[in-house]
């Protein structure tokens, strides 16, 4: 059974920093991870997809690494603002002949960025 | 707006009560994807429906009934349920097909509920 853990639970920095959200996940035999971006109170929003055949994805000031074989992704926020502040989940998509994506999601980071 | 909507956005009910959940996505998508997220627990798939058909039921209790009368519309039927039943229940989309396997989901707001 696919388990995946992000570290750290919760995160507070002030604006400007660069960061680093890690997750882990048991089961390498992946399709793909997301990273998602959640508001207080709201739905899920994509932010990044890296296939299991890719190592990297980057969008703006966002860059997701992905290493499958030791079961590890980061997601790198550059220089980042108090509008970044939300709980970020990561989620995997097993391998298994479907077509339609199976997700196994992450506890989170709720992430602050302070004036 | 991501192109899947949901509603009501908050439902309160008693334990006897039977209440629906609606999800409608207008992306042209082929699968749907029904999720609770409770306080302190990851996000949990319970339905998948994959041109119009269950394809998944993640062990959820009977109290609990989806239906996806076309590729656009899912519902969650809800009757007799429990206070530990209260949570964001998020619908979601994606288009499937090949061995992609796992595209995209895009998320609607998601539904507050209250059971009493």
């Amino acid at each position: 059974k696919q388990e995946v853990t992000q570290i750290p639970a919760a995160l507070s920095v002030p604006e400007g920093e660069n960061l680093v959200l890690n997750c882990s996940f048991t089961d390498s035999a992946i399709y793909n991870l997301q990273w998602f971006r959640q508001d207080p109170g709201k739905g899920l929003t994509s932010l990044l997809l890296i296939q299991s055949s890719q190592r990297e994805q980057t969008s703006g000031r966002l860059n997701a690494s992905l290493d499958k074989s030791s079961g590890r992704s980061t997601l790198y926020i550059a220089a980042s603002q108090p509008g970044d502040s939300a709980t970020y989940l990561c989620a995997v998509s097993n391998a298994g002949g479907t077509s339609y994506g199976k997700l196994t999601f992450g506890q989170g980071t709720i992430l602050t960025v302070h004036p | 707006e991501t192109g899947v909507t949901q509603t009501p956005r908050h439902l309160v009910m008693g334990m006897t009560n039977k209440k629906s959940l609606k999800c409608e996505q207008h992306l042209g998508h082929n699968a749907m994807y029904w999720y609770k997220q409770s306080a302190k627990k990851p996000l949990e798939l319970m339905f998948v429906y994959s041109l119009e058909e269950r394809v998944e039921n993640n062990s959820v209790p009977s109290r609990f009934s989806p239906e996806c009368p076309n590729s656009s519309h899912l519902f969650l039927h809800l009757h007799t349920l429990q206070p530990e039943d209260s949570a964001l229940y998020l619908c979601a989309s994606s288009q499937g097909g090949g061995l992609a396997g796992g595209r995209t989901q895009y998320f609607g707001p998601g539904t507050r509920l209250l059971v009493l």
